[in-house]
């Protein structure tokens, strides 16, 4: 059984990077499919962030690339959301997911993880 | 970016009614949409991809349909453990867009 969790900072600082990471159990990064990001900030709607392959090729959402990185790290099965310059318009509910290749559905999703940019 | 519409944003229904969710697109997207459930504290569930293919264990009383840029969301004989948020997404470029949500609760 496939599963995805996100871990990192619940609360994060104007101005400083959040940082987050998705472990991956029940299958190898390395075998395929693409891994992405998607946040929902409170009362708004789901917006796509990015996803990557484990050779490295990346899509970006061009509304985020600037502040953007996303990386993927096979030998530990698991991959990387930063997000740079944060601002209270960050603030969201953080999923990890995996998509497949050619309908670029996202098959797998963790349960999410609440960020909140907070002085 | 292309713009996903759904419509209703929300719907009162009783269990064993028969729902229909549209999605409507700002361009074609041919077949490139997925729907999905979400429940409060779950992973968002893929119910269906490329607008009409059921997703793996997903039960039949759950279908999509449409092309180009409309497409609608079907579930024939609702049960209880259907009352979720459902959301459209297009998977035809990026950024990879999303409608707003229904959120169907029970009447």
């Amino acid at each position: 059984q496939v599963q995805l969790q996100e871990s990192g900072p619940g609360l994060v600082k104007p101005s400083e990077t959040l940082s987050l990471t998705c472990n991956v159990s029940g299958y190898s990064i390395r075998s395929g499919y693409y891994w992405g990001w998607i946040r929902q900030p409170p009362g708004k709607g789901l917006e796509w962030i990015g996803s990557v392959y484990h050779s490295g090729s990346i899509f970006y959402n061009p509304s985020l690339k600037s502040r953007v990185i996303i990386s993927v790290d096979p030998s530990n099965n698991q991959f990387s959301l930063k997000l740079t310059s944060v601002t209270a318009a960050d603030t969201a509910l953080y999923y990890c997911a995996r998509d497949e290749q050619g309908n670029w559905a996202s098959d797998y999703w963790g349960r999410g993880t609440l960020v909140t940019v907070t002085s | 970016d292309i713009q996903m519409t759904q419509s209703p944003s929300s719907l009162s229904a009783s269990v064993g009614d028969r729902v229909t969710i549209t999605c409507r697109a700002s361009q074609s997207i041919r077949h490139y949409l997925n729907w999905y459930q979400r429940k409060p504290g779950k992973a968002p569930k893929l119910l269906i991809y490329s607008a009409s293919n059921l997703e793996g264990g997903v039960p039949s009383r759950f279908s999509g349909s449409g092309s180009e840029t409309g497409f609608t969301l079907t579930i024939s004989s609702l049960q209880p453990e259907d009352f979720a948020t459902y959301y459209c997404q297009q998977t035809y470029n990026t950024p990879r867009t999303f409608g707003q949500g229904t959120k169907l609760e029970i009447k």
